[in-house]
């Protein structure tokens, strides 16, 4: 059964400062791979996905992502993080051929001023 | 606005009444989707809808839950003889068979059962 894991309940980041987010992924064949984040009492945006290709995928608000396929992992990353970056960041993956998400427990991120 | 749209936003009823949420998809979608999310977890798929049909349903999903999609556009979830326990924020969301596969959400309707 395909799975993701968020192992980080939460992540502190001081303004300015680079972010990575982990997710490690368990899946049967090729991962399809998302990350998405949610601000309070709102839905889920898309940030990024992966499916094929480059490792190292770029999505919205100048996120990115690195697929590493022997680590089995799918980190979210960002070079300089904003106050406005605080929300909660999930990591999916494609269930199967219906399209339906699995998604992670979530990491909440908080940076700091 | 052209994205997923949900409603009530925000639903209060007492153990044992029935409620109905409505979803409308992004019009060109034809796959929908209902999750639930409950405090401190991710969202938890409950079923699937392809155009009309209802082609995947969770475990998740009691007899006491109830989906519908009449003409394959607008989706419809109910819970009957609500339970403290169905307290979560119902998720739905849309995409194109055929597309690689991110899922469009709507804002949620949140339940809280007294």
């Amino acid at each position: 059964a395909q799975s993701v894991a968020q192992p980080e309940d939460q992540v502190n980041v001081a303004e300015g400062n680079p972010l990575t987010v982990k997710c490690t992924y368990s899946v049967s064949g090729n991962p399809y791979l998302f990350w998405y984040v949610q601000y309070p009492n709102r839905g889920l945006q898309f940030l990024l996905k992966y499916i094929t290709g480059d490792n190292l995928v770029k999505g919205s608000y100048g996120f990115e992502a690195e697929f590493n396929k022997s680590q089995t992992s799918f980190h979210l990353k960002k070079p300089s993080a904003l106050v406005s970056d605080s929300a909660l960041y999930f990591c999916a993956v494609r269930g199967g051929s219906q399209g339906n998400l699995i998604f992670g427990k979530g990491t909440k991120l908080s940076v700091k001023p | 606005d052209t994205g997923v749209s949900q409603d009530p936003r925000h639903k209060i009823t007492k153990r044992g009444q029935n409620v109905t949420f409505r979803c409308d998809p992004i019009s060109e979608h034809n796959r929908l989707y209902w999750y639930r999310q409950t405090l401190g977890q991710g969202p938890e798929f409950l079923t699937y809808f392809q155009n009309e049909a209802q082609l995947e349903k969770s475990r998740l999903l009691s007899d006491r839950f109830s989906a519908e999609r009449p003409k394959g556009s607008f989706s419809t979830l109910e819970i009957q003889r609500t339970e403290q326990g169905d307290s979560a924020m119902y998720l739905c969301a849309s995409s194109f068979q055929g597309s690689t596969g991110e899922l469009f959400f709507g804002e949620g309707s949140r339940l809280t059962v007294l």
